[in-house]
């Protein structure tokens, strides 16, 4: 019964090492997607899963972003040689059907995000 | 480019009074108008939606106007009180979500 969630919270890190993100979405949500947060701005698409099609790469900023889920539960969002420019909150949401049962009906369960601050 | 612009950036309405938040829109083939609405340290709830075929939604004290014409919609929040102050999100949907930049309302007491 319990929401999105997300680890770490929050992750300090330095240029250029790797971070791995972990979500948790909603049990039995098929639909999976990372969004990024820069301070004071909106919500940027990265990256979105639907049960067993191949994902929606087409927000990722560069090559090293990556992402992976497994089935239907765990996703992980890595990031390779971190720049000062990917600090912002990394934010994974989850819905039951995402396009496959048509938006409108959809709603999407927001987890409260990892913050992420590269020195 | 932007696909959704949102405005203002900030408000600050007194207790009681009238929320206004501004968002357009260039792709018609937009499907699906959600706001949202997020509190610090929590991720973004999904507040109300509308389709383009409707042209107002009312939830309570928030309504949503819609005006396919002009590609614009907006969030009214009536009799604002404290507990409103957020930073609300207007977004749009064309097989992927597209959001605004984010308003943040200030609701002083």
């Amino acid at each position: 019964g319990a929401g999105v969630s997300q680890s770490p919270s929050n992750k300090v890190t330095e240029k250029g090492k790797d971070v791995e993100l972990r979500c948790d979405p909603i049990s039995g949500h098929t639909a999976l997607y990372w969004y990024r947060q820069r301070l004071g701005q909106g919500l940027e698409f990265l990256i979105y899963f639907q049960g067993n099609s191949a994902p929606d790469k087409s927000g990722l900023p560069s090559d090293r972003f990556s992402a992976e889920r497994t089935g239907e539960s765990v996703s992980t969002l890595t990031i390779q040689r971190t720049q000062q420019e990917d600090s912002a909150v990394y934010l994974c949401a989850s819905s039951l059907r995402g396009i496959a049962g048509g938006f409108d009906r959809e709603t999407q369960y927001f987890g409260p995000g990892t913050r992420l601050l590269v020195l | 480019q932007q696909q959704v612009k949102q405005s203002p950036q900030s408000l600050i309405v007194q207790k009681g009074g009238i929320s206004i938040i501004n968002c357009a829109y260039e792709n018609t083939a937009f499907d699906y108008f959600p706001w949202y609405q997020q509190f610090p340290g929590k991720g973004p709830a999904l507040l109300i939606a509308i389709r383009p075929d409707v042209s107002e939604k009312k939830e309570g004290r928030f309504t949503i106007s819609f005006n396919k014409s002009a590609k614009q919609f907006s969030l009214h929040i009536m009799d604002s009180q404290p507990g409103d102050s957020a930073t609300y999100f207007c977004a749009a949907t064309i097989n992927k979500f597209y959001f605004g930049s984010g308003t943040k309302l200030n609701v002083k007491p």
